[in-house]
């Protein structure tokens, strides 16, 4: 069956614009995360949704990101007034249990 | 709060030789421990995972991990390597929140030569 997708895989963006990443789960995975790759600093954890509930937003970095989850199903991760430092792959995972399926991500550059 | 300790950044293998790639843990729990692989821009995938039962977890690709609760170690390991075995390997510890966040190791690259 169709794993976990993601759009675009790459997106190139000026710094100060916004950028919107969607992730399409695995159909009838509850469960949904958000994760950011760059260098220097590994894999980190942004934000999970249970449903279309975010119970955990703690690795959201500022509040220039922000996350919804509509239908129990896609998800999209703004990021607002976007600086070079939010140059990353952001990687998003979906589980029905305990066993988290990745996408291939999205490459953003933040000129 | 748990933490994942992946011993070294880079290992280098001739093609049909062992792989060990080392990997320590802290968690104040029985943990769940998963090693994923990532090739060069692709996305993760699951190697295998330790949940509990039999402490030798094997996984695909001929890769298989022991758990080792006296040394806190999950350390992967594959008999003879491959070249298509070239990548970035991530040893995780699930989270005890009743849900599972992940939590990963830095990442060792495993580099193979013909």
């Amino acid at each position: 069956g169709a794993g976990v997708s993601q759009s675009p895989s790459n997106k190139v963006t000026e710094k100060g614009k916004d950028v919107e990443l969607r992730c399409d789960p695995i159909s009838g995975h509850t469960a949904l995360y958000w994760y950011r790759q760059s260098l220097g600093q590994g894999l980190e954890f942004l934000i999970y949704f249970q449903g279309n509930s975010a119970p955990d937003k703690s690795g959201l970095p500022s509040d220039r990101f922000s996350a919804e989850r509509t239908g129990g199903s896609v998800s999209t991760l703004t990021i607002q007034r976007t600086q070079q430092e939010d140059s990353a792959v952001y990687l998003c995972a979906s589980s029905l249990l305990e066993t988290q399926y990745f996408g291939p991500g999205t490459r953003l550059l933040v000129l | 709060a748990q933490s994942v300790t992946q011993l070294d950044s880079h290992v280098s293998v001739s093609e049909g030789t062992p792989v060990l790639l080392r990997c320590n843990y802290s968690s104040s729990y029985s943990p769940s421990l998963f090693w994923y692989v990532q090739h060069p821009n692709k996305g993760l995938q699951l190697l295998l995972k330790y949940t509990s039962a039999a402490t030798l977890v094997k996984g695909i690709n001929g890769f298989e991990a022991e758990f080792k609760k006296s040394e806190t170690s999950f350390h992967l390991t594959k008999p003879s390597a491959h070249m298509s075995d070239a990548a970035e390997y991530f040893c995780v510890v699930s989270g005890n929140s009743g849900y599972s966040t992940l939590t990963f190791g830095k990442g060792t690259m495993l580099l193979v030569s013909p």
